[in-house]
Parts: C-alpha cells; structure tokens; sequence
C-alpha cells in the first residue's frame, strides 16, 4: 500500500493522559499537513510540514498540540493533558508539490479516532 | 471569518440520474479548489481540483464548474451509482498552500436505487 498510512486508527484515553499518533506520507511527498474533523464537520487544518520544517501552526493548535516531523519523512502530534473536547479524527495529508500543479492535490490517510473519556 | 460553505447538507437523488453539489466561497484570494469524497469511517478521497484560472475540468464521469464571479463551486458526476453514496466536501486553498485547506460542511449524497 503505498498511501498515507496513520496509526493507531482508533485510541480511547482518559482525560488528562497525553497521547501520540503517527502519520507516515506517500514516499515521496515533502508536504505534510495534519487536520482535526469532528462529527458532521469538515476538516480543519492544524499544522503544516515542509520537509521537515514546520512552517504554519493554526489557531486551533494549542500549546497542549505539539507535532514533529523529524526527518522529512513521518510526523507525529502530541496532544497532552488531553480534554474531552479534544475527541475527534485526527487527519494527515501529504503532497508533493505547489498547489494547483498536476499531483499537487492533498492525499488522505484514514485517520486516527480519538476518544477522550 | 472566511469560509467554504456548501448550499445542501442532504441531496438524493435516483441511481442513474445526474447530481450537482454546489459550494459557496468567501475568500476571493483562494486559487486552488479541490473536491473530496469521505465515506463514513474514511479519510477524505480526492476526486478532482481546478486552478483559478479556469472554469471547467473534467474527469471520469465527473465535472467542476468554477465560477469566480460570484465565488460558486460546483460538482457534477454523471450516471451516479450506490458507490457515490458519501459526504462531499468543497475545500478552497489560497497562496502556497502553507494555511493548509479550508473545507466546507458537507453535502452528504445518497442514492437511492
């Protein structure tokens, strides 16, 4: 399977406890974008990777969100200190070049469920 | 704030028919627009974009109209099928992609047989 891969796919957490999901890219993609989507809403964006580089943080990245990608290659986001109101799918998506390019368009994994009791 | 809405939260149509979902966008700096299909439990699946400088493209059995005058999106598929049955998001992009996409709420598609 050579699309983006997110692990773990499902992750059930008390509140409080911090957690960490993993996102691997299409091989060769240096764009990395990580999104939140709840329940009857679009995604909306969090953070954004160049090679390994963060370059954009959305508002809606607190500073319990922390996100890496340390060679260029997978990304991971930590959520400490987790809150109820931190329950969603967590989405990665990767690309390969400018925006609007042929094979620039963003590429989904399935995401991560997060449940936070 | 600026945002990418869609008109219909639920459209049904017959299996066979033709079905348009419209999409309505505020950020006129936007000049990449992309369509997605999610299927419950799914990640977004990307079905086709358009560059702002134009105003048609087409795929397999799918069409975008852009429309930058009045800031309308729109997505045709053709002979639908059980298989289109899904949540359909518009989402917009503007500059460098760097502010990452910014999606709609969804038209969720059902066919009926």
């Amino acid at each position: 399977d050579t699309g983006v891969s997110q692990n773990p796919r499902h992750k059930i957490t008390k509140r409080g406890q911090n957690v960490t999901f993993r996102c691997d890219p299409i091989s060769e993609h240096n764009r990395l974008y990580w999104y939140r989507q709840t329940l009857g809403q679009g995604p909306e964006f969090l953070t954004y990777f160049q090679n390994e580089a963060q370059l954009e943080k959305s508002r809606l990245l607190s500073d319990r969100f922390s996100a890496e990608r340390p060679k260029g290659s997978f990304s991971t986001l930590e959520i400490q200190r987790t809150e109820q109101g931190d329950s969603a799918m967590y989405l990665c998506a990767s690309s390969g070049t400018y925006p609007g390019l042929a094979g620039a368009e963003q590429f989904f994994g399935p995401g991560t469920r997060l449940t936070v009791l | 704030g600026e945002s990418v809405g869609l008109h219909l939260p639920t459209l049904s149509v017959q299996e066979g028919d033709n079905s348009i979902i419209n999409c309505a966008y505020s950020n006129s700096a936007s000049d990449y627009f992309i369509w997605y299909k999610q299927e419950s439990g799914k990640g977004p699946q990307f079905i086709i974009d358009i560059r702002s400088n134009m105003d048609k493209r087409q795929g397999q059995r799918v069409t975008v109209l852009l429309n930058k005058t009045v800031k309308h999106l729109s997505l045709q598929i053709a002979a639908t099928q059980p298989g289109d049955s899904a949540v359909y998001f518009c989402a917009e992009m503007a500059g460098g992609g760097a502010d990452g996409l910014t999606f709609g709420k969804g038209t969720h598609l059902i066919i009926q047989p």
